[in-house]
């Protein structure tokens, strides 16, 4: 069986400040994750993904994420926080079937 | 244009009243999905196809049904409306043939806000 857990569920930073993301996985077999982000009033889109190919992966917008299997977790982080930043992100694991489970989601709030 | 589209995007409705939510892609993909969105609960699934002929439950379809009428059109239907029905739904595709199942990213609708009174 495969869970996903997002550490908070608001984040709030001011604009330039990193932002940091917590997910941690369960998984039985090798995962692939997912960052999708979700703006007001629209569907999720994809913010990057990890397939086993690079640990370090970067997506749009500048966010990356690292995948590290020893502690199961795919943290989602951006250098410097922008305004139109602030949406809601949800990390989300497939274990190559077909069924993805989404985090329960983290709303973040980019203060001016 | 949208690839995925969602009609209606909103719906108000009384309970015990039979709504159909339609979604329409122009990906040419073969998967497609329903999904509900309830606060704090992140996403549920509940219905998948992976082609016209291929319906398959989720984790809460109890109190839905969905039809599959071509490969571009997946409809959500909810029988007989209750309240607990109240909440956000998805529309999502993903293409089988671009590599292995699960690496597959999944696009979304814009979504359809459902109330049941």
């Amino acid at each position: 069986a495969q869970s996903v857990t997002q550490l908070g569920s608001h984040v709030s930073v001011s604009e330039g400040a990193l932002v940091l993301l917590r997910c941690n996985y369960s998984s039985s077999v090798p995962p692939y994750l997912f960052w999708y982000v979700q703006y007001p009033n629209q569907g999720l889109q994809l913010l990057l993904k990890y397939t086993s190919a690079a640990t370090l992966v970067k997506g749009i917008n500048g966010f990356e994420a690292e995948f590290k299997k020893s502690e199961t977790s795919f943290h989602l982080t951006k250098p410097s926080a922008h305004m139109s930043d602030a949406a809601e992100y949800f990390c989300a694991v497939s274990d190559g079937g077909f069924k993805t489970i989404f985090g329960a989601g983290t709303r973040l709030f980019v203060k001016a | 244009d949208a690839d995925v589209t969602q009609t209606p995007r909103n719906r108000i409705t009384k309970t015990g009243k039979r709504i159909m939510l339609e979604c329409s892609q122009t990906k040419g993909h073969d998967r497609m999905y329903w999904y509900r969105q309830d606060p704090g609960l992140g996403l549920q699934l509940i219905y998948y196809s992976f082609d016209v002929k291929d319906i398959n439950k989720g984790e809460i379809s109890d109190g839905y049904s969905v039809s599959r009428q071509a490969q571009a059109k997946f409809s959500l239907s909810l029988e007989s409306a209750i309240p607990n029905q109240t909440a956000l739904y998805f529309c999502a595709t993903s293409d089988s043939a671009s590599g292995r199942a699960g690496s597959n990213e999944q696009f979304f609708g814009p979504g359809t806000r459902l109330t049941v009174l």
